[in-house]
């Protein structure tokens, strides 16, 4: 089964902060992805990668940036946290096919900037 | 580009009764199509998916879903609800680089 890891489940920071979010899959997938969930809202794509090295802006990547340093490992980075960024936050990952690959989800990790 | 739009934020049905969750989509070409669903604080998981074979496609736990290109839909149906079937449903639809396109969710309620 794949596994998808977030590193945390809660995380309070204050207005400001730099603030990393880790994710972490265990099936050698290709595709990585950050999604923000809000109420009335559903998912709405941060940013994704395809490869080692390689990003993707997705529809709301305003305020946020991401690394992918090695294939299993995807962080996602506020630099300056705001209020409007608290949120759950989902990483997933998937196979690189084309486009028929379902997302594997970690648990989401909550995010309250105060 | 695509959209997706769940029609109802909230569905309540008595257990055992069927389950109706609507999506429709929009796209510029045939998409990839799926169900999630995600119960209380956990990620989603995935239910079942449409790629072009048969277009009507079963899924875990009883769910099932029509693509009906005709009207841009993708329903998911149960016979007979489950108490743990409360839970919210997600449809979503990808293009190019697995990026999928998620509606807002809807919300089942199950009553006993």
């Amino acid at each position: 089964d794949v596994k998808v890891t977030q590193s945390s489940r809660y995380l309070v920071k204050r207005t400001g902060e730099k603030v990393f979010l880790e994710c972490v899959q265990d099936m050698d997938h290709e595709n990585m992805f950050w999604y923000r969930q809000d109420p009335g809202l559903g998912l709405r794509l941060i940013y994704f990668s395809y490869d080692v090295k390689m990003k993707e802006k997705g529809d709301i990547p305003e305020g946020y940036s991401v690394s992918r340093e090695k294939k299993e490992r995807f962080s996602l980075i506020l630099e300056s946290a705001s209020t409007n960024q608290t949120s759950m936050y989902l990483c997933a990952s998937s196979l690189w096919t084309a486009g028929n690959s379902p997302l594997h989800f970690g648990n989401g990790t909550r995010l309250t900037v105060t | 580009a695509q959209s997706v739009t769940q029609l109802d934020s909230h569905v309540s049905v008595s257990e055992g009764t069927p389950v109706l969750l609507r999506c429709n989509y929009s796209s510029s070409y045939s998409p990839s199509l799926f169900w999630y669903v995600q119960h209380p604080n956990k990620g989603l998981q995935l239910l079942l998916k449409y790629t072009s074979a048969a277009t009507l496609v079963k899924g875990i736990n009883g769910f099932e879903a029509e693509f009906k290109k005709s009207e841009t839909s993708f329903h998911l149906t149960k016979p007979s609800a489950h108490m743990s079937d409360a839970a919210e449903y997600f449809c979503g639809a990808s293009g190019g680089y697995q990026k999928v396109t998620f509606g807002t969710g809807t919300k089942l309620q199950v009553i006993p």
